[in-house]
């Protein structure tokens, strides 16, 4: 079945260094991919998507781009801030299902 | 738009009491879904609706657990008896034919 595979957290960074989350999916046919993020005491928020093969999805200077090859939709800043702080859900949407997230990765950035 | 609405947005309750969680979704969305977040399972969808209708209910824990939709702007998930482990935090999320999905701030339940 379909499935999304993230790197396991916490990823702990300092500000303006350069951030990537790893994120994997298995699924038949060409998904919609997602990312999402949670802060701190609140739901999740759509940070960004790709809806076919080679689109970047672009969003408060995050970015990730969506690679049928690898079947990978790699999340990446070139320089986070402390407000970045939060966990970060990958998820695809295909067809016939709801969407499918992974696990979650806690990104935390200290000054 | 207001976005999701969820209420209460906590709830404390004792074991084997009954606890209903409610819903208002994005008006002109067509999809609901209710899901569970725990530190230890992470995000579980748990049931979703389509025009009002239950599509997939496979993620209800058990038949203590329980979700209606009346109508096109409200639903409730049900939980009765509660008990500890049913501890979270339940998110509702509404989308419109399928696209991204916009969550409530949730509902934190603790069964004491």
């Amino acid at each position: 079945g379909n499935s999304v595979t993230q790197m396991e957290g916490p990823v702990t960074l300092s500000e303006e260094a350069f951030l990537t989350i790893n994120c994997t999916y298995t699924a038949t046919g060409y998904p919609s991919l997602f990312w999402y993020v949670q802060y701190p005491g609140e739901g999740l928020q759509l940070l960004l998507k790709a809806t076919k093969a080679d689109d970047k999805g672009s969003n408060k200077g995050f970015e990730a781009t969506y690679r049928k090859e690898t079947t990978s939709f790699h999340l990446e800043k070139g320089s986070v801030q402390v407000s970045d702080s939060a966990v970060y859900f990958c998820a695809l949407n295909q067809a016939g299902t709801a969407l499918i997230f992974g696990k979650g990765t806690t990104l935390s950035v200290s000054s | 738009d207001a976005g999701v609405i969820q209420s209460p947005r906590h709830e404390v309750t004792e074991m084997g009491q009954e606890v209903t969680l409610r819903c208002k979704p994005i008006s002109g969305h067509d999809y609901l879904f209710w899901y569970r977040q725990t530190m230890m399972r992470g995000l579980e969808l748990l049931i979703y609706f389509n025009n009002n209708v239950p599509i997939d209910d496979s993620g209800m824990p058990e038949d203590r657990f329980s979700a209606k939709m009346p109508n096109a702007s409200f639903s409730t998930l049900k939980i009765q008896p509660s008990e500890p482990r049913d501890s979270a935090v339940y998110f509702c999320a509404s989308s419109f034919a399928r696209d991204e999905q916009y969550f409530g701030p949730g509902t934190r339940l603790t069964v004491t």
